[in-house]
């Protein structure tokens, strides 16, 4: 079973300019998440899709992020302008259910602002 | 009060070594409890899944859960350089996923 894509794995750029992550989950997963994870730290949730419904975007920061899920299937997630703070990895991750149990995560897009 | 705490680590034992790594949390409303594992540039990867109290095993790693004080636990026995990487606790009241801030482990040779 293929697990869950992302691209690009890296991607420096300058603050101020916007970049963009794709993620496509595991066939059949209906749940998809994104997560930021700074280094040294646990992963934060930004968002969570249920099909290509928001279930949760309370810690998005909507100023400069968004993501979008049209088809119910893959995803991307933007940001415009970055900041250096945004510097992180931002994992994809997908479950079956909403009430998921276990979530499974992607390798991850490595983003280095500078 | 943090959410999930976690043994800041980084730990680091040698090669044959029993490890403990612990999580702490507040909300009594988790019920799954996770272990993930994440090597260095990789996403973290499900190691073990535990539903409520009890302890499971899987060959060297066994979970620990005590909801009554609100800890859970992975044990590694001999431990591996291979498993050398940074642990992640989680759990879930089956809405909302918490994660711990992870405990980097080195096993030397």
């Amino acid at each position: 079973e293929a697990g869950v894509a992302q691209s690009p794995r890296y991607k420096i750029i300058e603050k101020r300019q916007s970049v963009a992550f794709w993620c496509n989950p595991i066939s059949g997963h209906a749940t998809l998440y994104w997560y930021q994870q700074i280094l040294g730290q646990g992963p934060k949730l930004l968002i969570q899709f249920q099909n290509n419904g928001v279930v949760d975007d309370s810690q998005l920061p909507k100023d400069r992020f968004s993501a979008e899920r049209l088809k119910g299937v893959d995803s991307t997630l933007k940001i415009q302008p970055a900041k250096l703070e945004d510097s992180a990895v931002y994992l994809c991750a997908s479950s079956l259910v909403l009430s998921g149990n276990t979530i499974y995560f992607g390798e991850g897009s490595w983003l280095t602002v500078v | 009060q943090k959410e999930v705490e976690q043994d800041p680590g980084p730990l680091s034992v040698p090669e044959g070594a029993i490890v403990s790594l612990n999580c702490t949390y507040s909300n009594s409303a988790f019920q799954y409890f996770m272990w993930y594992r994440q090597y260095s540039r990789k996403g973290p990867e499900l190691l073990m899944y535990t539903y409520s109290s009890g302890n499971k095993e899987d060959g060297r790693f066994t979970a620990q859960v005590d909801k009554s004080s609100k800890y859970i636990s992975l044990f590694i026995r001999d431990s591996q350089p291979s498993d050398s990487a940074t642990y992640l606790c989680a759990m879930t009241d089956g809405q909302n996923f918490v994660f711990g801030p992870g405990t980097r482990l080195s096993v030397l040779p």
